[in-house]
């Protein structure tokens, strides 16, 4: 069965550090990849996606993922956090069966920015 | 353009209440989801549409029914709330595949429940 895994529940980081927020993945084929963001209140947003092509993907807000199949991995990146940067974060697995496009998300990871 | 929508924001009923949540989008997405958003759960898919007239039962749909009568709506009703069913729920819509587009999910502000 199709799964998705954030294994960091939290995460706290400086301002202007680096970040990295992991996610692996369980399909047997490529599957649809994303990173969504959550701020407070609020629902989720498209931080960036990846289906086929080039493994390094850039999103929106300087964040970019590296799909890595020998892993079935799909980390998030930013080099230097702002504290705007502050939410939870969602990997997330698409796919084509008999119904349809589904998505699977992950558990999310909320990230911390300390000053 | 508004994206997605949904009403009312906040709802509080008692055990065995019946409510509907209306969401409404102006994307002309052929896809809608309703999901519900539990602490350290993600987002959990109650139903979806493919298109006007059609759905479909995901992981959680005990307890829910929706309909698709019109493409920019996708109604969410409860018929006999129950606590279990306290939640976050947030609608999304998405293209079918096209030049550019991965089946990304565009999401409304979630609607907050609250079953007594």
């Amino acid at each position: 069965a199709q799964s998705v895994t954030q294994p960091d529940i939290h995460i706290t980081v400086s301002e202007g550090a680096s970040l990295e927020l992991r996610c692996n993945y369980s399909y047997g084929a490529t599957p649809y990849l994303f990173w969504y963001v959550q701020s407070p209140g609020q629902g989720l947003q498209l931080l960036l996606k990846y289906f086929s092509g080039d493994t390094l993907v850039q999103g929106i807000k300087g964040f970019e993922a590296e799909f890595k199949r020998s892993q079935s991995s799909f980390n998030l990146r930013k080099p230097s956090v702002h504290w705007s940067d502050a939410a939870e974060y969602f990997c997330a697995v698409g796919y084509l069966d008999t119904g349809g496009f589904k998505t699977i998300f992950g558990a999310g990871t909320r990230l911390f920015v300390k000053a | 353009n508004a994206g997605v929508t949904q009403t009312p924001k906040f709802r509080v009923l008692k055990t065995g209440q019946s409510m509907t949540l209306l969401c409404a989008q102006d994307m002309n997405h052929e896809y809608m989801y309703w999901y519900r958003q539990d602490p350290g759960m993600g987002l959990r898919l109650i139903h979806y549409s493919v298109g006007e007239g059609t759905t479909a039962k995901g992981e959680v749909p005990d307890g829910y029914n929706v309909s698709r009568l019109k493409k920019q709506n996708f109604l969410l009703g409860l018929e006999s709330a129950a606590p279990s069913q306290t939640s976050v729920y947030f609608c999304a819509s998405s293209y079918s595949r096209r030049a550019g587009h991965y089946y990304e999910q565009y999401f409304g502000p979630g609607t907050r429940l609250t079953v007594t």
